[in-house]
């Protein structure tokens, strides 16, 4: 049972213009998301988050939207460049302090093409 | 500043052989460490996470195992390797809600 789905496996995008990724996820007790950026034969970096009590969350070029709802999150990179390419992995979490885990989903390969 | 290290980065071995993956993790204390695996075209899987020393809680049953010898060290093993173990295996820590990772290690099993 997939709790966070990333329904598209590939994205491109022409460099200057707008990305977005989605996710969507199933439990509903979920109360904090992540997004992280992976390079191939590289560890995940995280990227920017968003807690539930919040609908979006701004930093630089990177915007997260949560539609708690709809039970969906968008990440959202203005303007796109080519050093942008690369998976992008949403995740969502539940617990309370140092008990919390992160569930992720499939991830989205972002393609910015100069 | 924290920094978590992971090795080997790459590794060959032959079906049937043992397995040892290390990870550890400097400038904190008693965080809580994960071990995920990500194979060919698929997303990350949590194996084994640790919230102090010799405690390991297994998601997926398998046939790795985990251990936690010290504090911020934390162990991957295998008596037997698979071909369906290869794949690309990433170590966390974590002290509340983000996750850091290592740099991985691709394991390939022949």
């Amino acid at each position: 049972d997939q709790q966070v789905k990333q329904n598209s496996p590939s994205l491109s995008v022409q460099e200057g213009r707008i990305s977005i990724l989605n996710c969507d996820y199933t439990n509903s007790m979920f109360d904090y998301f992540l997004w992280y950026k992976k390079y191939p034969a590289e560890g995940p970096t995280f990227l920017i988050s968003i807690s539930s009590i919040k609908d979006k969350n701004e930093d630089g070029r990177f915007t997260v939207f949560l539609n708690k709802s709809a039970k969906h999150l968008s990440l959202h990179i203005v303007p796109s460049q080519p050093g942008d390419s690369a998976v992008y992995f949403c995740a969502a979490s539940v617990g309370f302090g140092s008990a919390r885990q992160l569930t992720f989903g499939s991830g989205t390969q972002l393609t910015v093409l100069p | 500043s924290q920094t978590i290290h992971q090795w080997p980065a790459t590794l060959v071995q032959p079906v049937g052989s043992p397995l040892s993956l290390e990870c550890t993790v400097e400038g904190t204390s008693n965080p809580n460490l994960y071990w995920y695996r990500q194979a060919a075209g698929r997303g990350l899987q949590l194996l084994f996470y640790s919230v102090g020393i010799g405690q390991i809680s297994s998601e997926v049953p398998q046939n790795l195992s985990a251990s936690r010898p010290q504090d911020r060290q934390f162990i991957l093993s295998s008596k037997k390797l698979l071909l369906s173990d290869s794949g690309f295996y990433l170590c966390a820590w974590s002290a509340s809600t983000v996750y850091t990772f290592g740099s991985g290690t691709r394991l390939t099993v022949v």
